[in-house]
């Protein structure tokens, strides 16, 4: 089974730091996203990427960036924290651009700003 | 972008079968509809996609009329541990940035 690991499940930062919420993937496949999710807003795509170096962005990525230096390996970014970017973040991997096989998501990091 | 709409919350019994529905008026003709579960603190786990027709696998049926203007998810046989979020995601094949999730629906079964 493919596997996506976050590096971290919950997180506390403070307002202006920078975050790093990296986000692994075993099985080799090309395309990574990034997603937060709120109560009544469902899951909203950050970036995503479609190989190495590369990257789109999704539906809301203001305030945040991504780094793809490694195939298995991406990262998402908060250049400057704020309170409203508290959320759970989910990371997917898939085999094809929008999983025709599905997404394989991982467990989550759920980031609180203070 | 489709735009999916899913019913907030629904009720079950053990032992009933399950349907669920997703509404996507605006369905492109690149976009495949995917369904996915969540449980608390997990992220979505993948459990059937089609494009027309119907699908089925060992877990769920989807079923896709001719205008695909909606989905529905069928859960047979529902248990306890099917409790849990469950969401639509309309999904253009050639632009992963063109997907949409919908908002979910709980489904909650109930002894």
């Amino acid at each position: 089974d493919v596997k996506v690991t976050q590096s971290s499940r919950y997180l506390v930062k403070r307002t202006g730091e920078k975050v790093f919420l990296e986000c692994v993937q075993d099985m080799d496949h090309e395309n990574m996203f990034w997603y937060r999710q709120d109560p009544g807003l469902g899951l909203r795509l950050i970036y995503f990427s479609y190989d190495v170096k590369m990257k789109e962005k999704g539906d809301i990525p203001e305030g945040y960036s991504v780094s793809r230096e490694k195939k298995e390996r991406f990262s998402l970014i908060l250049e400057s924290a704020s309170t409203n970017q508290t959320s759970m973040y989910l990371c997917a991997s898939a085999g094809d651009r929008v999983g025709v096989y599905g997404y394989t998501f991982g467990s989550g990091t759920r980031l609180t700003v203070v | 972008l489709a735009k999916t709409t899913q019913p907030i919350s629904m009720d079950s019994y053990e032992g009933q079968e399950v349907n669920i529905t997703c509404s996507h008026n605006n369905i492109a003709t690149n976009d495949y509809i995917t369904w996915y579960q969540q449980f608390p603190s997990q992220g979505p786990r993948f459990i059937i996609q089609g494009y027309k027709t119907k699908v089925t696998n060992e877990v769920a049926s989807l079923f896709i009329p001719a205008d695909r203007k909606s989905s529905t998810l069928s859960l047979p046989r529902v248990s306890l541990s099917d409790t849990a979020v469950y969401y639509c995601l309309v999904g253009d094949y050639t632009n992963a940035g063109k997907s949409t999730f919908g908002d979910g629906t709980t489904l909650t079964v109930k002894p």
